[in-house]
């Protein structure tokens, strides 16, 4: 049973640029939140995905977008890259039905640095 | 004030000691609540949820106090292993849909 997946592991890139994260949720889950955790902070809410919409999302500026795809997979896009978009960025999967339908499990994350 | 707080510690306590730890929410209508285990450098992982008026899992137990807005987190005969950051989460809706994290408390067990 495959965890949650995150590519790639680390990423270096320049203020300015943009980036695209991408995440296989949990065999079995459908819904996918997306962290941004800041060394020494916990994780902070992005948006969430759900039937290829976002369904919630948290106080991150338009810079910060998303897709989910048929598959349940997902994307996070990060347009004009500054210094403190440098994070470790968490996908966690969940299903909205079931017993657990509330649990979410976290993948291992992409650190990006943003020189 | 934050919508989650925690004592960021570090909380340094000996091997077998009792430690815990408090968690507060601000927002009243928060339906559900977990304990998330962070080692250095790697994801949370769910250690226990919350529903009700608490659970035990092993040595750890695990608090809901609805009317005082806290959650708290209790470990018995604490191990080198248990050494880690404890994040304190909170579920502001029905489902899945937004779940604030605090800060989270940092534990060191020593020999």
């Amino acid at each position: 049973d495959a965890g949650v997946t995150q590519s790639p592991t680390h990423l270096i890139k320049t203020r300015g640029q943009q980036v695209t994260l991408r995440c296989s949720p949990k065999s079995g889950h459908d819904t996918v939140s997306w962290y941004q955790q800041a060394l020494g902070q916990g994780p902070q809410f992005i948006f969430q995905y759900y039937e290829e919409e976002e369904r919630q999302r948290g106080n991150f500026p338009d810079r910060f977008s998303g897709h989910q795809f048929p598959n349940y997979s997902s994307e996070l896009n990060v347009n004009a890259l500054l210094l403190g978009d440098s994070a470790l960025y968490l996908c966690a999967s969940s299903s909205p039905s079931g017993p657990s339908q509330e649990t979410q499990y976290f993948g291992p994350g992409t650190r990006l640095l943003v020189l | 004030r934050k919508e989650v707080e925690q004592d960021p510690g570090p909380f340094n306590v000996p091997e077998g000691a009792t430690v815990a730890f408090n968690c507060t929410y601000s927002n009243s209508a928060s339906q559900s609540f977990f304990w998330y285990r962070q080692d250095c450098r790697k994801e949370p992982k769910l250690l226990m949820s919350v529903y009700s008026s608490g659970n035990e899992d092993g040595r750890f137990t695990a608090q809901l106090n609805r009317a005082s807005q806290y959650i708290s987190l209790l470990i018995r005969d604490s191990k080198l292993s248990d050494s880690a950051t404890y994040l304190c989460a909170v579920n502001l809706g029905s489902s899945a849909s937004k779940i604030i994290f605090g800060s989270g408390t940092r534990l060191s067990i020593r020999p």
